[in-house]
């Protein structure tokens, strides 16, 4: 399998800095992607990785190293609407892998 | 980008029962997806559909359980067959697509989903 991991659950407060890591499995690697999710809606686009470096949008920046088969989202000045889960996706040749998502809590 | 709709939104069925999923999609693209995000869960791929040929199941699913049709390029459904309450699920379709806004990779378009409890 590809084995891609994240934390299951963090908590963060209102206006700080969280990190949301995501390991995958290297062979095959084509690209990653990093989705939003509330409850009960579909997952919507966040962020793109394909080449070693961040990425930043905003709030949101993402991060990728491919040689160690790792990525982080960094969100900062957290809202009470940034309370998600949060997925990393890593395309595997044409396919698309979703991680287990990242349940995010944030207090005010 | 693509626009997805799904029918029906949710719905409660009973176990033994079937239940037929639609999704339309807004432009014609060449592969339609079916994935499966059990409670707490994340996405599980149920199987790809093209048009004009079988679909393509990924493991641990087959066409028995879920067949699926499409029909053509912007139209897919997904079939639950013989629902037990551990297909109590929510089913979303998706489809690849340019990302726009001046990017130049595909990512992928999800449906609002179809929220299926089965008692």
């Amino acid at each position: 399998g590809q084995n891609i991991d994240q934390p299951t659950e963090m908590t963060a407060t209102e206006g700080a800095i969280v990190q949301i890591n995501c390991t995958y499995q290297t062979s095959g690697f084509n690209g990653l992607f990093w989705y939003q999710q509330h409850a009960g809606e579909a997952p919507t686009f966040l962020s793109y990785n394909v080449l070693d470096g961040l990425e930043e949008k905003g709030r949101f920046s993402s991060f990728l190293s491919r040689s160690k088969g790792y990525s982080y989202l960094l969100l900062k000045e957290l809202q009470m609407k940034d309370s998600a889960s949060y997925l990393c996706a890593v395309i595997y040749g044409q396919n698309f892998v979703f991680g287990p998502g990242t349940r995010l809590s944030v207090l005010p | 980008s693509a626009v997805i709709s799904q029918k029906p939104s949710r719905d409660i069925c009973q176990r033994g029962t079937s239940l037929t999923i639609q999704c339309q999609v807004d432009s014609q693209v060449t592969m339609m997806f079916w994935y499966r995000q059990q409670p707490g869960q994340s996405l599980t791929l149920i199987a790809t559909a093209n048009q004009g040929s079988e679909a393509t199941y990924e493991s641990g699913f087959v066409i028995d359980k879920f067949p699926i049709s499409r029909p053509n390029l912007t139209f897919s459904t997904l079939t639950v067959s013989n629902m037990s309450p551990e297909d109590s699920s929510i089913y979303l379709c998706s489809v690849e697509g340019l990302a726009g806004g001046g990017r130049s990779y595909n990512e992928q378009f999800f449906g609002p989903g179809t929220r299926l409890t089965v008692l």
